[in-house]
């Protein structure tokens, strides 16, 4: 079946600080991928999406590269702020199916 | 445009009371569904629906019932409230072929 797997938390950083959160993917076939952001207290909102291969999704100063040869969806901003700190949750979706297949999550705490 | 709505956003319920979990989004979107967020575990999928009329079971669907019987509305009913069901309950919503999900607030449902 499908399965994505992002890296574990949480992540702590300094403000400024470059930000990777790794994600990979298997997928039945040619899958969608997303970032979303889950703020304290709120539900998840899309951050970016990538639907084919060498595709860069960027919104927010994120951004991350669909890499179909690795099966890879990392992301990354080169320097975060307090206001970044969130759970961000990697996905992906096979086909237009509708069903969001989910990472576990991975807590980013950011101090000042 | 108020997007996806949730109600209630905090329940608890002692083990064998039923209930209804309620979802309304005013975006006209055929797609809706119910995910359960539990620690560590993402966002798991229970039952979702591509209309009015039409439902299906996700990856944990058992002791949860929905019907969609508008557009507009997709409720969740827990049957017979057990202490597993304990979690936070999204529903979300999305149209034709963008894979992008408007979620909305959640709640918070506790079963003692």
């Amino acid at each position: 079946g499908d399965s994505v797997t992002q890296m574990e938390g949480p992540v702590t950083l300094s403000e400024e600080a470059f930000l990777t959160i790794n994600c990979t993917y298997t997928a039945t076939g040619y899958p969608s991928l997303f970032w979303y952001v889950q703020y304290p207290g709120e539900g998840l909102q899309l951050l970016l999406k990538a639907t084919k291969a060498d595709d860069k999704g960027s919104n927010k100063g994120f951004e991350a590269t669909y890499r179909k040869e690795t099966t890879s969806f990392h992301l990354e901003k080169g320097s975060v702020q307090v206001s970044d700190s969130a759970v961000y949750f990697c996905a992906l979706e096979v086909g237009s199916n509708y069903k969001l297949t989910f990472g576990k999550g991975t807590l980013l705490t950011v101090n000042p | 445009n108020a997007g996806v709505t949730q109600t209630p956003k905090f329940q608890v319920l002692k083990t064998g009371q039923s209930m209804t979990l309620q979802c309304a989004q005013d975006m006209n979107h055929e797609y809706m569904s119910w995910y359960r967020q539990d620690p560590g575990m993402g966002l798991r999928l229970i039952h979702y629906s591509v209309g009015a009329g039409i439902t299906d079971q996700g990856e944990v669907p058992n002791g949860y019932n929905v019907s969609r019987s508008t557009t507009e509305d997709f409720p969740l009913r827990l049957l017979s409230a057990a202490p597993s069901q304990t979690s936070v309950y999204f529903c979300a919503s999305s149209t034709t072929g963008t894979g992008e999900q408007y979620f909305g607030p959640g709640t918070r449902l506790t079963v003692t």
